[in-house]
């Protein structure tokens, strides 16, 4: 079946300018997150969707960053103004009654 | 707060011998840990979960220990093989109240395996 998809692969964008990154988990799950990941390190937890459920936004880095999920399936993360230390690789990964998370390809996104 | 370290050194072995990593964790009681496989340019893949009471789990050529006296998990690799050669992360649910299953990440540790 079809695994867990990420839009678009890459992204490069002006310092300033907003970006929308799109996550589409695999169909049936009810859980979704959002992982940061820089040059070199680990995942850094953004924000995890559960249900119908308030998110848990406790990773996002500013206020500048905010994200939702329509319909319990498909979301969008978004951030506003971009900076350069925004560029990074976006995961995001869906789980269903499981700790067992699914990983998309992610979405690198460069700031120029 | 919550920290996970991984060797952030490359690991080096030759084909055919038993690769052991090491995740240690501290101000952290975690009921499991998990372990990821990543290859470059794509999503971290699952390979093992092992809970709080479980000292040891197995899956073909890997093994995973969980001390939680240590607080530290060892992953090991037998007979590896190239095609083994990937970063190893290794995870543990978040602490603190609410159902939140958001994993923490160590940054990994990289391993090579030499023909």
């Amino acid at each position: 079946g079809a695994g867990v998809s990420q839009s678009p692969s890459n992204k490069v964008t002006e310092k300033g300018k907003d970006v929308e990154l799109r996550c589409d988990p695999i169909s049936g799950h009810t859980a979704l997150y959002w992982y940061r990941q820089s040059l070199g390190q680990g995942l850094e937890f953004l924000i995890y969707f559960q249900g119908n459920s308030a998110p848990d936004k406790s990773g996002l880095p500013s206020d500048r960053f905010s994200a939702e999920r329509t319909g319990g399936s498909v979301s969008t993360l978004t951030i506003q103004r971009t900076q350069q230390e925004d560029s990074a690789v976006y995961l995001c990964a869906s789980s269903f009654m499981s700790p067992e998370q699914f990983f998309g390809p992610g979405t690198r996104l460069t700031v120029l | 707060s919550q920290k996970i370290e991984q060797n952030s050194e490359a690991l080096n072995i030759q084909e055919g011998k038993t690769a052991t990593l090491t995740c240690n964790y501290t101000n952290y009681s975690p009921a499991y840990l998990q372990w990821y496989r990543q290859d470059p340019g794509r999503g971290p893949v699952f390979l093992l979960l092992i809970r709080e009471n479980e000292k040891e789990k197995r899956k073909e050529r890997l093994k995973v220990t969980f001390d939680t006296t240590l607080k530290q998990s060892l992953f090991h690799i037998t007979a590896s093989q190239p095609a083994d050669s990937a970063t190893y992360l290794c995870a543990l649910r978040a602490g603190g109240s609410g159902n939140t299953g958001k994993l923490i990440f160590g940054q990994g540790t990289t391993l090579q395996v030499k023909p």
